[in-house]
């Protein structure tokens, strides 16, 4: 069992939709959580990122992290057709010897259609 | 210019030939990796790197090879290519404030026939 599961999708959605995608994962130690998105082609590039449990929000973007489920979330309000892309959760613990290492899903492939 | 590079973008090479990807950053970040990207596994991790000289292990090393003899360059080679190792590969660095973020590059994708 992987460490850190995403559904890959796709996803496609409508222009305007609230988009919902989630990771669950199994480590207990994973102490920071990030959202990741990538274009066509590209390298990945950070998104938002939370330290343990809580909301953030940045514009259209809220990051969830409930760390009792076990679950985290990214909600994308008002979905652009700029916003298709992968989404890759990832995770990592805190300290220690972990030298930055992140833990990755697997990806959701997001289309929005205009 | 300032960022993380990799070279070469696209190659194909045949089974059993020895392949090296190149990976460059000119921010003196001390943490490098190399990742491969594989539909529905996501990005798993190949090899890391601390600092110069110290490099270990992540999920998937076998037939890998790395070395760091200076901190802007983490090349990773391909001792005898596989069909199995036909993927994308990210190389990223990031700096010990904040390892939560990598800095990822273009990526260089590679066939093995």
């Amino acid at each position: 069992q992987k460490e850190v599961e995403q559904d890959p999708g796709p996803l496609s959605v409508p222009e305007g939709a609230i988009v919902s995608l989630n990771c669950t994962y199994s480590n207990s130690a994973f102490q920071y959580f990030m959202w990741y998105r990538q274009y066509s082609r590209k390298g990945p590039e950070l998104l938002m990122y939370t330290y343990s449990s809580g909301n953030k929000e940045d514009g259209r973007f809220t990051a969830q992290v409930d760390k009792s489920s076990k679950y985290i979330s990214l909600f994308i309000r008002d979905s652009q057709p700029s916003d298709s892309a992968t989404y890759l959760c990832a995770m990592r613990r805190a300290g220690g010897t972990s030298y930055g290492k992140l833990t990755f899903g697997q990806g959701t492939i997001l289309t929005v259609h205009p | 210019d300032a960022g993380i590079t990799q070279s070469p973008r696209y190659k194909i090479t045949e089974t059993g030939r020895q392949v090296t990807l190149m990976c460059h950053q000119t921010w003196s970040h001390s943490y490098m990796f190399w990742y491969r990207q594989d539909l529905g596994h996501g990005l798993r991790l190949i090899y890391y790197s601390a600092a110069a000289d110290i490099t270990d292990k992540g999920e998937v090393p076998d037939g890998y090879v790395v070395s760091r003899s200076k901190t802007e360059n983490f090349p990773l080679t391909l001792e005898s290519a596989t069909r199995s190792q036909t993927s994308v590969y990210f190389c990223a660095s990031t700096w010990t404030g904040t390892t939560y973020e990598q800095y990822f590059g273009p990526g260089t994708r590679l066939t093995v026939t």
